[in-house]
């Protein structure tokens, strides 16, 4: 089945960048969504179809995509970007909904 | 304000089964696609279920067809699931989600389900 790969763990120092990435086989046929979790709360989206920043959500964060492999950058991280980050994609047949594993960002 | 609302956790035994609800406001429930996702205490998110605008398809993830059924009553706005057969890695938060491009930009707020004798 398909699969999901993310780093389990990033830490960043107060405005500098951070950088997590996604990668798996659909990816290079199939969107990705990226979600910003925080201890008790529900998820949050913060990227979407790869690139797009929904409404609301600072210029700060920005998505890229090359082949199989997505990455959410965070550009002068804020203590507030402390969180769980999680990709989702589907299957190639767009039916099965995937998630990464997660990657818990770190401000130091 | 668009708004998912769980409700129907709760603690119940191996091998016996429990619905969970939600419903939605401030859309058009009947236009969208609806999902389940769960979480358990401390891990990741995983996608259980998703059933079309009018529920004429389903799709389950492997660790619950079979076992698990997705359901909806357009004219209350409600989706459900009905879980049989509970084990204890069904222990979750279960979220009701749905999106309009693809991906999932409302949430409700979950309702946790602990599988334990």
């Amino acid at each position: 089945s398909y699969k999901l790969t993310q780093p389990p763990s990033v830490s960043v120092s107060p405005g500098q960048t951070a950088r997590i990435t996604c990668s798996g086989d659909t990816l290079s046929k199939q969107f990705t969504f990226w979600y910003q979790q925080k201890p008790g709360q529900a998820p949050v989206m913060v990227m979407e179809k790869d690139s797009e920043r929904p409404s609301g959500i600072p210029e700060r964060f920005s998505g890229s995509s090359s082949g199989t492999e997505v990455t959410l950058t965070i550009s002068g991280v804020q203590a507030e970007d402390e969180a769980d980050y999680y990709c989702q994609s589907t299957d190639n047949n767009g039916t099965d909904v995937l998630f990464g594993g997660g990657t818990k960002v770190t401000v130091l | 304000q668009v708004q998912l609302v769980e409700s129907g956790g709760g603690v119940v035994q191996p091998g016996r089964s429990l619905t969970v609800s939600c419903v939605g406001s401030g859309f058009t429930f009947s236009r969208y696609g609806m999902h389940w996702v769960r979480q358990a205490p401390g891990k990741g998110l995983e996608w259980v279920a998703v059933t079309s605008h009018d529920g004429s398809t389903k799709f389950y993830s492997d660790s619950v067809r079979g076992r698990f059924t997705i359901s909806r009553d357009n004219f209350k706005s409600s989706l459900y699931l009905q879980m049989n057969s509970l084990r204890a890695e069904d222990s979750a938060v279960y979220y009701c989600v749905f999106g309009e491009r693809g991906g999932f930009d409302v949430w409700g707020q979950g309702t946790m389900v602990t599988v334990s004798s």
